[in-house]
C-alpha cells in the first residue's frame, strides 16, 4: 500500500519568514495530493490540493510544488503570521475513473509555530 | 448551517465495553469515512462508505464496526476487541468517490480507562 512520509515534525519560524513542508509518496500511482491544516481540538481542513497533471499551484501566501519524478511533494507558505501555527498533513491518493472511494494516506503531521 | 457533527466531544468507557460514535452530515454527501489519530501518527483509515448500505473496511479496520443506514449518518462502534481504543476519532465526508475534499467533523476523544 502507499506510505507517506512527511518532514520536519516540528517547525518553528519568525513571523514574516516562509515554511517549507516536505513529504514523499511510495506509490507512483497515487495521482491526488492535498494539504490539510488542524488547529488545536479541532478536525482537519483542507487548505490546497495538486493533482498529478501539475507541478505547482498557488493560493495566495501558500503553494504546493509536485516531483513525479522523485515522488515528493512540498508545501510552501510566504510572510507567515501567527494564525498559521497549527499542524499541517499531506496526504497522497490514486484516484480511479471507475470510483472506489478517496482513500487519503496521511504523512505523520508538522507542528507549525510561527513566533512573533 | 451545513457540516458535519459528531458527539460527543469527550467520551470515556470502561474497558471492555463496546461504543459508538455518532456522525452526522447535512452536506448532502455521498461518501463518508471514519479515521484514527494517535500522536505522531496521523490519520489512518478506519472505514468509509460510498452509498448508503455498502462500506469497506480500511487500514486498521479490526476490532470496529460501521453501518450505513442512512446517507447522513455513520456511526463507528468500537468494540471490546479493538486492544488500543483510546483515541481521537474523526468523521469525514466527501461529495462521492473521486478527488472531491473531505470536510472533517471536530473529533470525538475516547478514552477506555
Amino acid at each position: 500500500g502507499e506510505n507517506v512520509e512527511q518532514h520536519p515534525s516540528t517547525l518553528s519560524v519568525q513571523e514574516g519568514d516562509s515554511a517549507v513542508i516536505k513529504c514523499t509518496y511510495s506509490d507512483s500511482a497515487s495521482n491526488y495530493f492535498p494539504w490539510y491544516k488542524q488547529e488545536l481540538g479541532k478536525g482537519p481542513q483542507l487548505i490546497i490540493d495538486i493533482r498529478s497533471n501539475v507541478g505547482e499551484k498557488k493560493d495566495q501566501r501558500i503553494a504546493v510544488t509536485l516531483n513525479k519524478t522523485a515522488k515528493h511533494f512540498s508545501l510552501h507558505i510566504t510572510e507567515t503570521q501567527p494564525e498559521d501555527s497549527a499542524v499541517y498533513f499531506c496526504a497522497a491518493s490514486i484516484l480511479r475513473v471507475t470510483g472506489g472511494g478517496n482513500k487519503l494516506t496521511f504523512g505523520t503531521g508538522t507542528q507549525l509555530k510561527v513566533e512573533l | 448551517d451545513g457540516g458535519i457533527t459528531q458527539s460527543p466531544k469527550y467520551l470515556f468507557r470502561k474497558e471492555g465495553q463496546n461504543v459508538t460514535l455518532s456522525c452526522e452530515q447535512n452536506l448532502n454527501h455521498d461518501a463518508m469515512y471514519w479515521y484514527r489519530q494517535d500522536p505522531g501518527q496521523g490519520l489512518r483509515l478506519i472505514y468509509y462508505s460510498q452509498i448508503v448500505n455498502d462500506f469497506q473496511k480500511g487500514d486498521i479496520a479490526e476490532g470496529y464496526s460501521v453501518s450505513r443506514e442512512k446517507k447522513e449518518s455513520f456511526p463507528l462502534t468500537v468494540t471490546s476487541a479493538q486492544k488500543n481504543p483510546t483515541a481521537f476519532y474523526l468523521c469525514a465526508s466527501s461529495i462521492g468517490a473521486g478527488a472531491h475534499e473531505q470536510f472533517f467533523g471536530p473529533g470525538t476523544r475516547l478514552t477506555v480507562l
